[in-house]
């Protein structure tokens, strides 16, 4: 593997913020992935960051930072449907994606 | 209707028996991939083709084998199964010429007694 490190499990409260951090050694990707993927059901894509900064987009950001081999995904305004896996993915543009193991989150009333 | 397609959905088997997947794709995606997903372990790529007459080892190819009989068309077979593949197999699509965003099927659950 590509040694992706993402935290296992999360849990966090409706409505709060919570984020989910992941950490490569791997480099010659053009960018970085994060997908969610419910209970049972495929993974589907959430974000994808070629620069490095903060790519926002309604309730979710990612964050890049290829130095420090490092990204984030982050979760405002948390909704129950938010509980899923969230994988995160250096690939793009031929780089064969590898996908971290994924972080559980768990939101609770 | 669904872009990416996997049949069965489901499959009870036995050890030694052979087994298909199919997955098709009306995406007009030319990059294809098959995935295992077991508890803990994340997805982890059996095989990949970036055209049909490209065929590529992933990271867990032994014990399959696949087939790309078209553009929208890949195949996983499995020769002769055995228990530890019992798992959850995806499908996936991608488009070389954006970004290769990875679009997946269903899934099927295969369970291998």
């Amino acid at each position: 593997g590509q040694n992706i490190d993402q935290p296992t499990e999360m849990t966090a409260t409706e409505g709060a913020i919570v984020q989910i951090n992941c950490t490569y050694q791997t480099s010659g990707f053009n960018g970085l992935f994060w997908y969610q993927q419910h209970a049972g059901e495929a993974p589907t894509f959430l974000s994808y960051n070629v620069l490095d900064g903060l790519e926002e987009k309604g309730r979710f950001s990612s964050f890049l930072s290829r130095s420090k081999g490092y990204s984030y995904l982050l979760l405002k305004e948390l909704q129950m449907k938010d509980s899923a896996s969230y994988l995160c993915a250096p690939g793009g543009r031929s780089y064969i994606p590898t996908f971290g193991r994924g972080t559980s989150l768990i939101v609770h009333p | 209707d669904a872009d990416v397609t996997q049949t069965p959905r489901n499959r009870i088997t036995k050890t030694g028996k052979r087994i298909m997947l199919e997955c098709s794709q009306t995406k007009g995606h030319d990059r294809m991939y098959w995935y295992r997903q077991d508890p803990g372990l994340g997805l982890r790529l059996i095989y990949y083709s970036f055209d049909v007459k490209d065929i590529n080892k992933g990271e867990i190819s032994d014990g399959y084998s696949v087939s790309r009989q078209a553009q929208a068309k890949f195949s996983l077979s499995l020769e002769s199964a055995i228990p530890n593949q019992t798992a959850l197999y995806f499908c996936a699509t991608s488009f070389s010429g954006r970004a290769d965003t990875q679009y997946f099927g269903p899934g099927t659950r295969l369970t291998v007694l």
